[in-house]
């Protein structure tokens, strides 16, 4: 596609429900990136995925967080038993190989725990 | 540990003038650093990056220097216009994966 891609856009959902966060990276970029960004603050990294390698989770903040991506392209963020404190703006990223390079950002997904 | 500490958090400047950020880093494998620029309700935006082989890089009225030394690098933007208003983060490599600062919130004033 044109761009990263990322649904929904925005998100709302009670405590305790789970909900999952896609991304499509821009065609033949290899590195895909989640950040958490709350409001006002700066990008929190949650985890990394390049080629085939195993993915980079050491930013995720707890075990109710998990990723995915399929076949080297689409990811999926995952976010069981939600809490208010999930709250925030959900940004992904790709780059064309993940060694230095411009990343490349979705506009991201509002998500809203009540 | 995996961190980089970024100053001012807000910084105001009258058109015209010139505004710094400062980045001190934890990491010294670190060999790639960029600056992304956020205006409000955006999508962050690279600007500019520099490789730790250089010392100072320049894009018109975009410098950035970097000490790998004493770890610290630079952001500075001369002649400021309204539209430099933004978050500005300054972010390195970390084992591939790019670590942001807190950012820098930039006002112009008229």
């Amino acid at each position: 596609g044109a761009g990263v891609s990322q649904s929904p856009s925005n998100k709302v959902t009670e405590k305790g429900k789970d909900v999952e966060l896609r991304c499509d990276p821009i065609s033949g970029h290899t590195a895909l990136y989640w950040y958490r960004q709350s409001l006002g603050q700066g990008l929190e990294f949650l985890i990394y995925f390049q080629g085939n390698s195993a993915p980079d989770k050491s930013g995720l903040p707890s075990d109710r967080f998990s990723a995915e991506r399929t076949g080297g392209s689409v990811s999926t963020l995952t976010i069981q038993r939600t809490q208010q404190e999930d709250s925030a703006v959900y940004l992904c990223a790709s780059s064309l190989t993940g060694k230095g390079e411009k990343l490349f950002f979705g506009s991201g997904t509002q998500l809203s725990v009540l | 540990g995996e961190n980089v500490e970024q100053h001012p958090s807000t910084l105001s400047v009258q058109e015209g003038d010139s505004a710094v950020i400062k980045c001190t880093y934890s990491d010294s494998a670190s060999n790639y650093f960029p600056w992304y620029k956020q205006e409000l309700g955006k999508r962050p935006q690279l600007i500019i990056d520099i490789r730790s082989n250089v010392g100072e890089k320049k894009d018109q009225r975009i410098a950035v220097t970097l000490n790998k030394t004493a770890k610290h690098f630079s952001l500075h933007i001369t002649e400021t216009q309204p539209e430099d208003s933004a978050v500005y983060f300054c972010c390195y490599s970390s084992a591939s994966k790019i670590i942001f600062g807190s950012g820098t919130r930039l006002s112009i004033r008229p």
